[in-house]
């Protein structure tokens, strides 16, 4: 089965509005952090938003927050007020384990239309 | 100052050639990872080293060795490199295992890898 599941190969908002990228994920282990990172077209991986998995409050950064559904097992990213810098392939990964292995999402294309 | 850094930032090569990439970390983090995106910027984990000690190997191929001389280093060596090798290829670093899951990784800026 899948450990981070993003249903959403691409995605489209118009500017100035507000986006949700959805991801699901798998895990039987009681910690765990999931994190969205951003990567555009430049290839670099850009962190921006962290949730644990004990968390009681749903993360935000700036325009970043994060919807944390843990009976869903669900965790996604919401970006208010999209800019056009904002276009970029979204990436949602959990870490889990003593190791912290990382276990990456396929990504989500988002294209921000003026 | 860069947190990651990878040398060379682009590499291409033939087939069978053995090739090495390099990555530092200035950030004082113990753990250290290797990642390779391949064109459907699938990004998969290969690596992982704590303080010098291998904690992570995923199934990759023997061809692929990494090596570690201290916690602020990590390498990866290719032996007889394949087509299939083409790929894009992250190093990045994060604080201590056992906390790991709090912690985000922060990504070198890739090494863009091309067998012809």
């Amino acid at each position: 089965a899948q450990k981070i599941t993003q249903t959403q190969p691409g995605m489209f908002v118009q500017e100035k509005e507000a986006v949700t990228l959805d991801c699901t994920y798998d895990t039987s282990d009681p910690s765990y952090g999931l994190f969205w990172y951003k990567q555009p077209s430049s290839g670099e991986m850009i962190f921006l938003i962290y949730q644990g998995s004990y968390d009681q409050q749903n993360a935000t950064e700036g325009r970043y927050s994060l919807n944390f559904q843990k009976a869903r097992k669900s965790a996604n990213l919401v970006i208010s007020a999209s800019q056009l810098g904002d276009s970029a392939m979204y990436f949602c990964a959990m870490r889990e384990g003593d190791a912290g292995k990382s276990t990456f999402g396929d990504g989500t294309t988002l294209t921000v239309k003026p | 100052d860069t947190a990651v850094s990878q040398t060379p930032k682009y590499l291409v090569t033939q087939m069978g050639n053995d090739k090495s990439i390099k990555c530092e970390q200035n950030l004082g983090h113990d753990t250290m990872y290797w990642y390779k995106q391949d064109s459907k910027k699938f990004l998969k984990i290969m690596f992982s080293y704590n303080n010098k000690e291998l904690i992570i190997n995923e199934t990759v191929p023997n061809r692929f060795s990494p090596k570690s001389p201290d916690k602020a280093h990590l390498n990866l060596h290719i032996n007889s490199l394949e087509l299939g090798d083409s790929a894009v290829y992250f190093c990045a670093s994060s604080q201590l295992p056992g906390l790991a899951a709090r912690y985000e990784q922060y990504f070198g800026p890739g090494t863009r890898l091309t067998v012809t």
